[in-house]
């Protein structure tokens, strides 16, 4: 029951550059959350942007949600080597807000 | 410090044995959850839990039998049933908010 689909799936740039990453899914939804993945970790949270908020940013970090077009991204500003991982993003299923489908994922890799 | 302890980190398994994955959490979460996480097929959730003494089925249940008798512990067996147990399987737990928090996986090898 795929919800959230990244694009890219993967994506290399230089460090000091940006990253955008891109998430659409299919059905209504009252929050949507990015998580990260470093190579054979646990995934890690990022941020949780709700269905009434258009744009939150946390540190490096900037999401935006667009409820009419049923899409997210995720900027990561002035990226460093170590923002190297896995970016997931992430929606409740329906009827049950606690629990979450993830995307694929989508693979970042920064160039030193 | 709080959070969740899944162990081994590392498991082989032969052909026609069960396995259980252990998983601990001091974070005072009544949820808790097992994922199961292949190459490039991003995470699928295998059984849930949102009260002690009672879990659910998620999307991939067959060939896996969970337990929940202490509110810390959500232990996952892979049973003989499960033909293709070779996976990255995680385990997390979320409280009163939508955030859910992983542990650090365990890596599940059929030899």
């Amino acid at each position: 029951s795929q919800q959230g689909e990244e694009d890219p799936q993967a994506l290399s740039i230089q460090e000091g550059e940006n990253a955008t990453m891109n998430c659409s899914y299919k059905t209504s939804i009252n929050n949507l959350q990015w998580y990260r993945q470093n190579s054979g970790r646990g995934l890690v949270h990022l941020i949780l942007i709700r269905s009434n908020e258009r744009e939150k940013h946390s540190g490096r970090l900037r999401v935006t949600l667009d409820t009419s077009k049923k899409s997210s991204s995720l900027l990561i500003t002035a990226s460093r080597a170590a923002d190297t991982a896995s970016y997931f993003c992430a929606t409740p299923t329906q009827g049950g807000s606690e629990k979450l489908v993830f995307g694929k994922g989508m693979k970042l890799t920064v160039n030193p | 410090d709080g959070g969740i302890t899944q162990s081994p980190k590392y498991l082989f398994r032969k052909e026609g044995q069960n396995v259980t994955l252990s998983c601990e959490q001091n974070l005072n979460h009544d949820a808790m959850y097992w994922y199961r996480q292949d190459p490039g097929q991003g995470l699928r959730l295998i059984y849930y839990s949102q009260i002690v003494n009672d879990f659910q089925k998620g999307d991939i249940a067959e060939g896996y039998s969970v337990s929940r008798e202490k509110k810390e512990s959500f232990p996952l067996t892979v049973t003989s049933a499960q033909k293709n147990p070779t996976a990255f399987y995680l385990c997390a737990s979320s409280g009163s908010g939508n955030t859910i928090y992983f542990g650090e996986g365990s890596w599940l090898t059929v030899v």
